[in-house]
């Protein structure tokens, strides 16, 4: 079975403070996607980022970095220079397939990120 | 392009009322998701259809929420009776068939139930 953990429930940073949000995963699959998704206030689930299992290299973009290791089943998310508008719960997802070429997404409890100006 | 439109936003009823949502998903979108999202936690899937026709609802449970998917588009979810442990986000999401993992969800309509 599919299983995703956040064990950090919420952090707490100050403004310009850099943060790193953690996940580590469980699956029989031997190739698999990872995702990150934040949900802001309003409530909608933003997608942030999709790697695959076969692409361990460390990837950049912008003020986010991801650092994703097979060997640990790990997928670790970094935000550089935190900003107030990245106070959101972020969401750490893996991938299901549930037929007919379409999937469904299990989800961890999410870590609340509030950054503090 | 527009979004996944939910309606409505909030929504508080009594136990053993019946609520219904409605989702409208992405133009094109063959494949539409409801989520259910109790605070604290991550999302769960309820129930997927691809176009008029269930692809999965093992997670549904049959004996308050319904679901249909009239003619492939929009879709509605309803709970009859209502509980108090329904009070949560309900999200519906929709993707290309083999878009590669295309998910785009709406803002979700938040019940609660007292």
């Amino acid at each position: 079975a599919q299983k995703v953990t956040q064990a950090q429930t919420e952090i707490s940073v100050v403004e310009k403070e850099d943060v790193t949000l953690d996940c580590v995963y469980e699956t029989r699959d031997t190739t698999y996607y990872l995702f990150w998704y934040k949900q802001p206030p309003s409530g909608e689930l933003v997608f942030l980022i999709r790697r695959n299992s076969f692409d361990e290299q460390n990837e950049i973009s912008g003020r986010y970095s991801w650092n994703f290791q097979k060997s640990t089943s790990s997928f670790n998310f970094t935000i550089t220079a935190s900003q107030v508008v990245d106070s959101a719960v972020y969401f750490c997802a893996l991938p299901s397939a549930s037929g007919a070429g379409s999937y469904q997404l299990t989800f961890g409890k999410g870590t609340k990120l509030s950054v503090i100006p | 392009e527009a979004g996944v439109a939910q309606s409505p936003r909030y929504k508080i009823i009594e136990k053993r009322q019946s609520v219904a949502f409605w989702c409208n998903p992405i133009s094109g979108h063959a494949t539409l998701y409801w989520y259910q999202q109790i605070l604290g936690q991550g999302p769960k899937l309820l129930i997927q259809f691809q176009n008029n026709g269930v692809v999965d609802d093992s997670q549904l449970p049959k004996d308050r929420f319904s679901a249909e998917r009239l003619k492939g588009v929009d879709s509605t979810l309803k709970i009859q009776p209502a509980k108090l442990e329904d009070s949560a986000v309900y999200l519906c999401a929709s993707s290309l068939v083999r878009e590669g993992y295309g998910y785009t969800f709406g803002s979700g309509t938040r019940l609660t139930v007292v």
